[in-house]
């Protein structure tokens, strides 16, 4: 069954370091997004990315975070510089074209831990 | 914002029989519902999903209901089964985005 990936399981980094967080949604889905959970609390929507453009974005994703699509595979998190409130577990998501049988449905990867020290 | 509350963060259930999960929302925009499973150290798993133009969805074990005048909704399974012990999250979609609950733990005992 496809499924979404995550690379790394887990990055620990230094305060204003800046870390990549990967993805690699399921290969025929074309909406890409990213959640986060910081420990105890609920998962929060980050952003949402559809055709190479941010189609909507919280007020947690300041000028700090940025994403992209390099290439046909991969969807990328990047936080330019890290802060301690930055340590979460960070979700990826995908879901399929609008007008899909699941469009509505997102299926999430297994999740990044990111340790800020 | 409390948009999607889960009142209850635990609930213990016998095998075999029902589980019933909830969950309650404030915003009438919300157009579609899911519900997720989480084991701990994973990602959420999707479970089953409703359109607020419906009031019941059923998918094997598991069925939601959906009480738009209350703006409530159950996660119904049955028989319950010990596999099943997780955390449940319900999740509402409003835009591109969905919007969590604070989940709740089942656990289902022999």
């Amino acid at each position: 069954e496809p499924e979404v990936t995550q690379t790394p399981s887990h990055q620990v980094t230094q305060m204003g370091q800046e870390v990549i967080l990967r993805c690699v949604p399921i290969s025929n889905h074309l909406y890409f997004y990213w959640y986060r959970q910081i420990l105890g609390q609920k998962v929060e929507f980050l952003v949402s990315f559809y055709n190479n453009e941010i189609s909507e974005k919280s007020e947690i994703f300041d000028d700090q975070f940025s994403v992209e699509r390099p290439d046909g595979s991969n969807f990328t998190l990047k936080i330019r510089s890290t802060k301690l409130e930055d340590s979460a577990m960070y979700f990826c998501a995908s879901s399929e074209r609008e007008g899909g049988y699941s469009y509505n449905e997102q299926f999430f990867g297994p999740g990044t831990r990111l340790t800020v020290l | 914002d409390q948009q999607v509350k889960q009142n209850s963060p635990s609930l213990s259930v016998q095998e075999g029989r029902i589980s019933i999960l909830n969950c309650d929302y404030t915003n009438s925009m919300f157009d579609y519902f899911l519900w997720y499973k989480k084991y701990p150290a994973e990602g959420p798993t999707f479970l089953i999903s409703i359109s607020s133009i419906k009031d019941k969805n059923e998918d094997g074990r598991f069925t939601v209901f959906l009480n738009k005048s209350a703006k409530h909704l159950s996660l119904h399974i049955v028989p319950s089964q010990p596999g099943d012990s997780a955390v449940y999250f319900c999740a509402a979609k409003v835009t591109d985005k969905l919007i969590f609950g604070t989940g709740t733990r089942l656990q289902v005992f022999p």
